[in-house]
């Protein structure tokens, strides 16, 4: 089945512990991307990736890692989360980016306390 | 300001009848514009894409118009189900925006039987 695949799907941490987000794709999409959701504020953008290697700040880049080393796999990092990163994490696949539907994955939602 | 507007109130719809959904935008000149599902905690479900140089795009119970002149897409759900109760997200994809999609907030259908 083709999917996005999230991990975890849940996840409460402390301040400042770091922690990644890992998210992969099955369907040998070129294009990656990191979405947050908060309530009242809709889909912004972290940071995505045009392919291996290639990667690029979205809206909201602060306090958010990206690596993609491999073209499947799109890890979101937080290096020392802060209880304003609490949120609703969503990653996303296309073939290119432009001109095709996004798969999302089931999100991950995180809470920093 | 540049922006895209969905109706944030919900749309509540009598069972059988036609929903429609519209979604707005300024100063962006959008090559594609897309539609989503999404269900509480989910990540979104793409459902329909439209060119700029389309007027309509149909599947199944769904059509999705798209008036650049107007700057406006509506979104038809016609006999309508309660299983059709959800968020619907439309999101421009702007030849300029490097590769990002632009994202509605988003407007709550209820279907009610």
């Amino acid at each position: 089945e083709a999917q996005v695949t999230q991990n975890p799907r849940y996840l409460i941490t402390v301040t400042g512990k770091k922690l990644t987000v890992t998210c992969s794709q099955n369907m040998n999409h070129e294009y990656m991307s990191w979405y947050r959701q908060d309530p009242g504020l809709g889909l912004r953008q972290i940071y995505y990736s045009m392919n291996v290697e290639v990667t690029d700040k979205g809206d909201v880049p602060e306090g958010y890692k990206v690596s993609r080393k491999e073209k499947r796999n799109f890890p979101l990092i937080l290096e020392s989360p802060s209880p304003n990163q609490t949120s609703l994490y969503f990653c996303a696949s296309s073939p290119r980016g432009r001109g095709g539907g996004y798969t999302f994955g089931s999100g991950t939602r995180l809470t920093v306390v | 300001s540049q922006k895209i507007e969905q109706n944030s109130e919900a749309l509540n719809i009598q069972e059988g009848k036609t929903a429609t959904l519209t979604c707005n935008y300024t100063n962006y000149s959008p090559a594609y514009l897309q539609w989503y599902r999404q269900d509480p905690g989910r990540g979104p479900v793409f459902l329909l894409l439209i060119r700029e140089n389309e007027k309509e795009k149909r599947k199944e119970r769904l059509k999705v118009t798209f008036d650049t002149t107007l700057k406006q897409s509506l979104f038809h759900v016609t006999a309508s189900q309660p299983a059709d109760s959800a968020t619907y997200l439309c999101a421009l994809d702007v030849l300029d925006s490097n590769y990002q999609l632009i994202w509605g907030a988003g407007t709550k259908l209820i279907i009610k039987p």
